[in-house]
């Protein structure tokens, strides 16, 4: 099973600025990870896929990168509706496995 | 539109049996697999396993075989989730997911959730 390691766990960062989240596979899954977004009281949102590519209607400040282990999801200038829990995914091999998940709070 | 519409939620007695489903529209849905998500009280995502309802393909976490049994029903769009013998630390928020193209790839499209709580 591939562990996926999210840091960190909690980030602070007040409105307008930049948010960097990282995920870690436990072995390569090439470009095959997804990063989803859930608010309190909320399904899980689709944000990007295919490491890189924004979800339909996803807006540009965020964007994904990296490949085979290392990932990194940025959130170029924090908005008050993107205070949530982020968690990415590998979908290369079975099972499939999430991150434990980064919250990102307001400084 | 595509839409996965989940039955409500459930408060169960420990030992007894449930099943949960989860209605698909606006797409076809026995062209995509279905997967199960579990969520504990205040915690992260867990993935369950997979149907493919065209042909019924099901597949499993280790952690959840032999502890859950999917299902699903292509004559009325619906898969299901389901249990003979609740326990309490079955309690938790289910959801279902459609992945976008193939059994290799990412969910697209969450239903809300059902939230199952196994209490005595």
């Amino acid at each position: 099973e591939i562990a996926m390691t999210q840091s960190p766990d909690t980030l602070s960062v007040s409105p307008g600025e930049r948010a960097t989240l990282s995920c870690r596979a436990s072995q390569s899954v090439g470009s095959r990870l997804a990063w989803y977004q859930q608010k309190p009281g909320q399904a899980p949102r689709l944000l990007i896929y295919g490491a890189s590519t924004r979800a339909t209607g996803v807006p540009a400040r965020f964007s994904g990168s990296g490949s085979g282990t290392e990932f990194i999801l940025t959130i170029s200038s924090l908005q008050s509706e993107d205070f949530a829990v982020y968690y990415c995914q590998q979908y290369d091999n079975w099972p499939l496995t999430f991150g434990g998940g980064t919250k990102v709070e307001i400084k | 539109e595509v839409q996965l519409v989940q039955s409500g939620a459930e408060v169960k007695k420990p030992g007894e049996s449930l099943k949960i489903s989860c209605k698909g529209s606006g797409y076809s849905f026995m062209a995509h697999w279905i997967g199960w998500v579990r969520q504990m009280p205040g915690k992260g995502l867990e993935w369950m396993g997979t149907i493919y309802p065209s042909d019924s393909d099901t597949r499993y976490s280790p952690s959840f075989q032999g502890q859950v049994t999917i299902s699903a029903d292509e004559s009325i769009n619906t898969a299901y989730l389901q249990w003979s013998g609740l326990k309490a630390s079955d309690t938790a928020m289910y959801y279902c997911a459609r992945y976008s193209t193939g059994i290799y790839s990412h969910f697209d499209y969450w239903g809300l959730g059902t939230l199952v709580t196994v209490s005595s």
